[in-house]
């Protein structure tokens, strides 16, 4: 069966730091990749999404970039931090066509 | 560009009244559509889903039918129960494997 895996869980970082959340997926292959992040009472905004290793579409034009060294793994990274990047971030991969998403477990940044 | 509409709330009602959670959406070509749901404390999982015009997908007492015509998705169950009480969230897949979500719907049912 497919598995998702996301870390870190929790992380606070301050403000101009580095971030890097990694997200694998197991018993698949070649994936669609995708980044979310969910504000607090509020929806999901894709960041992110791949269809392929190197194949990256980018959503919202801010800081953070991702990338997708593995047909299975998915890193969402900054060079530095903004107090706006606080949030929940959620990994999730679908197959082809109209499959459903699957998520991780998240994870939720607070920068200070 | 792509988009997804849906009623924010929150929504109360009753327990065994009728819901309706309005979804319409904007896309390019024929996407498929998707309500997922969100428990409290847990993730969001896939409720139901319809892949082209007039297909109605089902679960759990949840009804919602594509409608290409009108570009909407809207979710209905003829009874809700306390159990039911989630967010819920309309989405969109495109032909090239994009994936929108609307800003949810909070519903909460009371005894």
């Amino acid at each position: 069966s497919q598995t998702i895996h996301q870390w870190p869980a929790t992380l606070v970082q301050p403000v101009g730091s580095p971030l890097s959340l990694e997200c694998t997926v197991e018993g698949t292959s070649n994936p669609n990749l995708y980044w979310y992040r969910q504000a607090a009472g509020r929806g999901l905004q894709l960041l992110f999404y791949s269809v392929g290793i190197g194949q990256i579409s980018s959503e919202v034009p801010q800081n953070l970039s991702a990338s997708r060294p593995q047909d299975r793994q998915f890193i969402l990274s900054s060079k530095k931090l903004l107090l706006s990047d606080s949030g929940f971030y959620l990994c999730a991969w679908s197959g082809e066509g109209p499959g459903e998403l699957f998520f991780g477990e998240g994870s939720r940044l607070t920068v200070l | 560009g792509d988009s997804v509409t849906q009623m924010e709330g929150p929504v109360t009602l009753s327990e065994e009244a009728f819901l309706t959670i309005n979804c319409t959406y904007t896309a390019t070509g024929y996407p498929s559509l998707f309500w997922y749901v969100q428990y409290p404390g847990e993730g969001l999982q896939l409720l139901l889903k319809a892949t082209k015009a007039d297909d109605k997908g089902s679960n759990k007492g949840f009804e919602a039918t594509y409608r290409k015509e009108t570009t909407s998705f809207h979710l209905e169950k003829g009874s809700v129960q306390v159990s039911d009480s989630a967010v819920y969230f309309c989405a969109l897949k495109t032909s090239y494997d994009k994936v929108i979500f609307g800003p949810g719907t909070s519903l909460s049912v009371i005894p």
